[in-house]
């Protein structure tokens, strides 16, 4: 199984700064097809995931352009321009390029 | 507006069965395929099992595979997930997740399974 290897796992950020996730996998995510598969969720305390961003960089609709994803082969960003109070949870990526799918341990975002 | 809305949870003793259904609306189900993801108390995210659009490919994660069954009805717009000879280690949160080609995308609320003698 393809590991992903998500830091720091707890990120504390004071609101209006920024913030960044590094999400590793195991080997590349590159698929034959020439895509690249993966994904960014959100989930907020007591919700069920919501994804943020697809296949590296694709905001999902309705996501604020706060949000950013960036990265290639197996070494992938999460980037927050300015933190807000709705931002908090726990986010997690997912590569969907190799059975089984798998997902990052997850970091937990909260406000200092 | 895309709605999963997940069933049938409950408590059961090990080795004992338990179906998940998962009722989809607001897109058209027949053209995406479909998973179920679960999550431990406590823990992080694990995909389970897929299901083609049309029923004829499905894919298990490893620690599944030969007792859990995933099935779905497109006229009835219905997933489900047959789990048999449950363990312990199977009490999660389970979630429907419709997918494009590769990619997870919108997620039913969950419904809870507790395997506990």
């Amino acid at each position: 199984d393809v590991v992903m290897t998500q830091s720091p796992l707890s990120l504390p950020v004071t609101l209006g700064q920024p913030a960044s996730i590094s999400c590793r996998s195991g080997q590349s995510l590159v698929y034959s097809d020439g895509n690249t598969y993966l994904n960014w969720f959100l989930q907020r305390p007591g919700q069920s995931p919501r994804r943020l961003i697809y296949k590296v960089s694709n905001r999902d609709s309705g996501v604020p352009d706060r949000f950013s994803g960036s990265g290639s082969g197996t070494d992938f960003t999460l980037k927050i321009s300015r933190v807000e109070a709705e931002d908090v949870g726990v986010y997690y990526c997912m590569q969907g390029t190799h059975w089984p799918y798998t997902f990052g341990q997850g970091t937990k975002l909260e406000i200092k | 507006e895309v709605q999963l809305v997940e069933s049938g949870g409950g408590l059961v003793q090990p080795g004992g069965s338990l179906r998940l259904s998962c009722t989809a609306s607001g897109f058209t189900f027949s053209n995406y395929w479909m998973s179920w993801v679960r999550q431990a108390p406590g823990k992080g995210l694990e995909w389970v099992a897929n299901i083609k659009e049309d029923g004829s490919d499905k894919y298990y994660v490893d620690s599944v595979r030969g007792r859990f069954t995933i099935s779905r009805d497109n006229a009835e717009n219905s997933l489900s997930l047959q789990m048999n000879s449950l363990r312990v280690e199977d009490t999660a949160v389970y979630y429907c997740v419709s997918n494009t080609w590769k990619n997870l995308e919108s997620w039913g609320q969950g419904t809870v399974v507790t395997v506990s003698s």
